[in-house]
């Protein structure tokens, strides 16, 4: 089972671009990265997901080393509503539900 | 409106009474979860689903059972509510299992006294 480490808190301005990296050392080799994003009092809401190198959407980009024993989610130029709470989960896609974990994850607050 | 529809979204009630949240969902998904959150922790899974006929623990069931009344529907009942159940509980739905896409509902915010 992949633990994951985050950082508890991060702060940035307005359109700055804002890195969120999570460590997951014992990542297996079918284990996939996710990342969620949690505004107060709403559920959280699927971001990205990779396995290696880098993944991009419209939203994030994710970047994988090829040990994979990290990960980085990059969000560029953010905006006062990307405020929120950043989730990253580790698992195989097909492993039971109760082997992913959510952690306490990482409280971004962006300033003006 | 919402894909996943929990009711009701506030309840505060007392020590000892029976409690039931609803789940909805139009997704279609046959997988269907509970998770709890306590303040700034992350969702920890009390129950999950993967058809009308499958029901699992999740880490923290104690003090919780839960009802698969059909595939769009998931129910979680607190017999004798305690006051350290009090938290947010979200319903969320997947096609998949595992790291697959989960869908969560905008949560359910219990208050017991």
């Amino acid at each position: 089972l992949a633990k994951t480490t985050q950082p508890i808190s991060m702060d940035s301005y307005e359109g700055q671009e804002v890195n969120i990296t999570c460590s997951h050392n014992n990542i297996a080799t079918n284990d996939y990265i996710t990342w969620y994003q949690q505004f107060p009092s709403q559920g959280p809401r699927f971001i990205i997901q990779g396995y290696k190198t880098k993944v991009t959407n419209e939203v994030a980009s994710l970047f994988i080393p090829a040990d994979r024993k990290s990960s980085t989610l990059s969000l560029p130029r953010v905006s006062l509503s990307d405020t929120a709470v950043y989730y990253c989960l580790v698992g195989d896609v097909d492993s039971s539900a109760s082997k992913i974990i959510f952690g306490s994850g990482t409280r971004l607050s962006i300033r003006p | 409106d919402a894909d996943v529809t929990q009711t009701p979204r506030n309840r505060i009630t007392k020590t000892g009474k029976r409690i039931m949240l609803e789940c909805s969902q139009t997704k279609g998904h046959d997988r269907m979860y509970w998770y709890r959150q306590d303040p700034g922790l992350g969702l920890r899974l009390i129950y999950y689903s993967f058809d009308v006929k499958d029901i699992n623990k999740g880490e923290i069931s104690d003090g919780y059972s839960v009802s698969r009344q059909a595939q769009a529907k998931f129910s979680l009942s607190l017999e004798s509510a305690i006051p350290n159940q009090t938290a947010l509980y979200f319903c969320a739905t997947s096609e998949r299992g595992g790291t697959g896409e989960l869908f969560f509902g905008e949560g359910s915010r219990l208050t017991v006294l």
